[in-house]
């Protein structure tokens, strides 16, 4: 089964501050890639679908990149409303074996 | 507007057996491939299981398969997840997911969960 593993596990940031997560693959799965915002005792939400492509309505501060094992997902200003955990899902193996990385709750400073 | 309404969810022993259902509303049900993703209290994201469309193709965690089994009622727009053979590590927050649709499994709407305790 493909691994994903999410760094870092937590962070602590301002409002303001560009914060990027990294998301890596067991092997390579090209661009099948998603990335979710949770938010405590909410369930997830869409935020970046194929590697980079924004969900409609997300802000345009989200942002995706990567392909093969290595993606990140970057927020360029960090808001009063995006303190939650961010988790990176991938699908290459659909449609056998989605997985999830472990989650990066981002916290505030 | 996509509404997603999951039901059934109770605390049950080891060993018993649950159904879950998921109200579906909004969007066109039978165009959509739909999933079931657990989070256990405190943890990250499992995905469960996905049914296609027209009901004919499902697949299974490697965790849940042979205990679990998915199923549709497109004339209810409803699915659900009959769970057999529970176990504590099922204890979950259970959630229906609608399929994003174009290639591949990403999930575009999500309902509000129902909670599984499995515990004695």
């Amino acid at each position: 089964a493909i691994q994903l593993t999410q760094s870092p596990s937590s962070l602590s940031a301002s409002v303001g501050d560009r914060v990027t997560i990294t998301c890596r693959a067991s092997q390579g799965i090209s661009s099948a890639l998603a990335w979710y915002q949770q938010k405590p005792g909410k369930a997830p939400k869409l935020l970046i679908y194929d590697a980079s492509s924004l969900e409609s309505g997300v802000p345009s501060r989200f942002s995706g990149s990567g392909s093969g094992t290595d993606f990140t997902l970057t927020i360029s200003s960090l808001q009063p409303e995006d303190f939650a955990t961010y988790y990176c899902q991938q699908f290459n193996s659909y449609p056998h074996g989605l997985t999830f990385g472990g989650g990066t709750k981002v916290e505030i400073k | 507007e996509v509404q997603l309404v999951e039901s059934g969810g109770v605390v049950v022993q080891p060993g018993g057996s649950l159904r879950l259902s998921c109200a579906a509303s909004g969007f066109t049900f039978d165009d959509y491939t739909m999933h079931w993703v657990r989070q256990a209290p405190g943890k990250g994201l499992e995905w469960v299981s996905l049914i296609s469309w027209d009901g004919g193709s499902t697949y299974y965690a490697d965790s849940v398969k042979g205990r679990f089994t998915i199923s549709r009622d497109n004339s209810k727009n409803s699915l659900y997840l009959q769970m057999n053979s529970l176990r504590t590590e099922d204890t979950a927050l259970y959630y229906c997911a609608k399929d994003f649709g174009v290639g591949g499994a990403t999930f575009d709407y999500w309902g509000q969960g129902t909670l599984v305790t499995v515990s004695s």
